[in-house]
């Protein structure tokens, strides 16, 4: 069955550094990958996916992730981090109709 | 535009009641899906619709049932609700291919 995997539950991070939010997958044949976001009280809203392509898939409020085949990651990506991106992300990767989704990485950004 | 419309947005029931989320997607959308949140477990996949007329469980059915009423419309029933239903519930929906999912805002129910 397909998976992913967040290793870390909780990212801190000062505002103006690099942020980096991780994620491992599990799948048989090609992966489609996904991130995306929650703020508090909120539904999930969609950052990007990997389908097919370029490894480096850029995606909403200058977010992007790297697909890395040989070690089975895609992890989520932003140059510079703002105290607004302060949230919960999760990975999600899709079989067939199903979506499964890792258990979250919480984000603080410390101004 | 609306998206992904889930009613009630709060709901406090007694253990043994019953009730019905429901949920509403304008886009036309073919597949639909229920999810619920627990605190560190993520989200996991109760029922899916991957087309109207068709239903299918996913990781943690039991105790819930779904009615896909058509093409817009995805309810989520509990028959007899327990304490361990306690979550937030999302509604979800996905046009197909390698489309995203798109959610609702969340149904956040509480059994005494």
């Amino acid at each position: 069955a397909q998976s992913v995997a967040q290793p870390e539950d909780q990212v801190n991070v000062a505002e103006g550094n690099p942020l980096t939010v991780k994620c491992t997958y599990s799948v048989s044949g090609n992966p489609y990958l996904f991130w995306y976001v929650q703020y508090p009280n909120r539904g999930l809203q969609f950052l990007l996916k990997y389908i097919t392509g370029d490894n480096l898939v850029k995606g909403s409020y200058g977010f992007e992730a790297e697909f890395n085949k040989s070690q089975t990651s895609f992890h989520l990506k932003k140059p510079s981090a703002l105290v607004s991106d302060s949230a919960l992300y999760f990975c999600a990767v899709r079989d067939g109709n199903q979506f499964y989704f890792g258990t979250g990485t919480s984000l603080t950004v410390i101004p | 535009n609306a998206g992904v419309t889930q009613t009630p947005k709060f709901q406090v029931l007694k253990t043994g009641q019953s009730m019905t989320l429901q949920c509403a997607q304008d886009m036309n959308h073919n597949s639909m899906y229920w999810y619920r949140q627990d605190p560190g477990m993520g989200l996991r996949l109760i029922y899916y619709s991957a087309s109207e007329g068709t239903t299918d469980k996913g990781e943690v059915p039991n105790g819930y049932n779904v009615s896909r009423l058509n093409k817009r419309e995805f309810s989520l029933r509990l028959e007899s609700a327990a304490p361990s239903q306690t979550s937030v519930y999302f509604c979800a929906s996905n046009r197909g291919g390698t489309g995203e999912l798109f959610f609702g805002e969340g149904s956040r129910l509480t059994v005494l």
